[in-house]
């Protein structure tokens, strides 16, 4: 099972609630993204992690959003006081980027999270 | 900064007809790589085609062709003889050399009727 795997599938929480959602990716992928996707609609950029490099927060919608990546495995994603807008979809994804080599390597996206808030 | 311009939001065609979807986009990087996904119902993306910015040949996968043209900065996305299989959301992406993260357009809904 070499994909990018998600968990869980599926969250309802109420509002108000903080949840934690896991991207485990592809072994060896440097590169790890999250995206959201509300119904219907394109993916929207939350989060880049690069090696060791600093994370690209520049997506977050606010500060209620956090993520984390230990080395060049396990992300979370953590929404606090969770919102009925933040239901969608969250997708990770990862991918092999070294700057100066195998820079072009495609995005490998795991089935996402789907996120309801009641 | 990078952009991904996908101006047709949705496109119905019959089967069996040729349909294009367009991509534009946007960079100031020399290098870069620019991306199509598909997304069918079911939800997961799909990765259908790379191209590198210093590769400008047209390529042609079965049913499926892509137009890279440098000059108007496009990556069209041909299928030709359109089938039911074929609906989905098609996601044009770019990776500029300099920005090392992956911009989206917000894709095409691709409707093919029987």
């Amino acid at each position: 099972g070499a994909g990018v795997s998600q968990s869980p599938s599926n969250k309802v929480t109420e509002k108000g609630k903080d949840v934690e959602l896991r991207c485990d990716p592809i072994s060896g992928h440097t590169a790890l993204y999250w995206y959201r996707q509300r119904l219907g609609q394109g993916l929207e950029f939350l989060i880049y992690f690069q090696g060791n490099s600093a994370p690209d927060k520049s997506g977050l919608p606010s500060d209620r959003f956090s993520a984390e990546r230990t080395g060049e495995s396990v992300s979370t994603l953590t929404i606090q006081r969770t919102q009925q807008e933040d239901s969608a979809v969250y997708l990770c994804a990862s991918s092999l980027h070294r700057k100066g080599a195998d820079y072009n390597s495609p995005l490998h996206f795991g089935n996402g999270t789907r996120l309801t808030v009641t | 900064a990078q952009k991904v311009t996908q101006a047709q939001t949705e496109i119905s065609v019959v089967e069996k007809e040729d349909v294009t979807l367009d991509c534009v986009y946007e960079t100031r990087d020399t290098t870069y790589y620019l991306f199509w996904y598909k997304q069918p119902p079911s939800g997961e993306l799909v990765f259908l085609i790379r191209r590198n910015s210093f590769d400008e040949q047209n390529e042609i996968s079965g049913r499926y062709s892509w137009n890279f043209q440098k000059s108007t900065s496009s990556f069209n996305f041909t299928i030709t003889a359109s089938q039911v299989v074929d609906s989905a959301v098609y996601f044009c992406a770019l990776l500029s050399g300099g920005y090392q993260k992956v911009t989206f357009g917000t894709g095409t809904k691709l409707q093919v009727i029987p």
